[in-house]
């Protein structure tokens, strides 16, 4: 299973742009990327996922460089409700994958102040 | 509106008794997970299962089984072999195919008592 490594917590203002980056050295050919986003005594929420190149949905956009060893998720003009944790997890999505599940890391505390 | 549903949201247990967490989904989901979460830290992969009667143990299985006699239903029974169960539990689901993300419950709090 490929493992992540992305920081332990980043700080922001409200209205700036927020750049998470998770290092994923081992990543396997089958795997995508995928970032999720978890409140307190909630269960994560799905963000984004990827495979190659860059992704863009209505909150936020994944870049993946060519070699696919690490991934940057972008949150454009954050807000005080964007504070929360966020994981970076790759895997296998293929049906009947090697994996075919997903491992959690500690993921990156973001802290959005006013 | 599809979705996973944990019960109960808050669950007491005395130390020695087993216990059963709830998971429903009607997503129509093929597989699904059970994680665990404790404070401060990410989560952790206790049993998944992606298909009706078929499950495996995942990174912390000890202490605890599951079923899956539905497609819909994968419950979690904490054991009283579990020495340490006080934790956060999430249940998951996924469909079966490429590029999926999972879709997760509200969670169900266990506390021993």
């Amino acid at each position: 299973l490929a493992k992540t490594t992305q920081p332990i917590s980043m700080d922001s203002y409200e209205g700036q742009e927020v750049n998470i980056t998770c290092s994923h050295n081992n990543i396997a050919t089958n795997d995508y990327i995928t970032w999720y986003q978890q409140f307190p005594s909630q269960g994560p929420r799905f963000i984004i996922q990827g495979y190659k190149t860059k992704v863009t949905n209505e909150v936020a956009s994944l870049f993946i460089p060519a070699d696919r060893k690490s991934s940057t998720l972008s949150l454009p003009r954050v807000s005080l409700s964007d504070t929360a944790v966020y994981y970076c997890l790759v895997g296998d999505m293929e049906p009947g994958g090697a994996t075919n599940k997903l491992i959690f890391g500690t993921g990156t505390l973001l802290a959005v102040q006013p | 509106d599809g979705g996973i549903t944990q019960s109960p949201k808050y669950l007491f247990r005395k130390e020695g008794q087993n216990v059963t967490l709830s998971c429903e989904q009607n997503l129509n989901h093929d597989a699904m997970y059970w994680y665990r979460q404790d404070p401060g830290q990410g989560l952790r992969l206790i049993y998944y299962s992606q298909i009706v009667n078929d499950f495996q143990k995942g990174d912390i299985a000890e202490g605890y089984s599951v079923s899956r006699e539905k497609k819909e239903s994968f419950p979690l029974t904490v054991t009283s072999a579990q020495k340490n169960p006080t934790a956060f539990y999430l249940c998951a689901s996924r469909p079966t195919g490429l590029g999926y993300g999972y879709t997760f419950g509200s969670g169900t709090r266990l506390t021993v008592v």
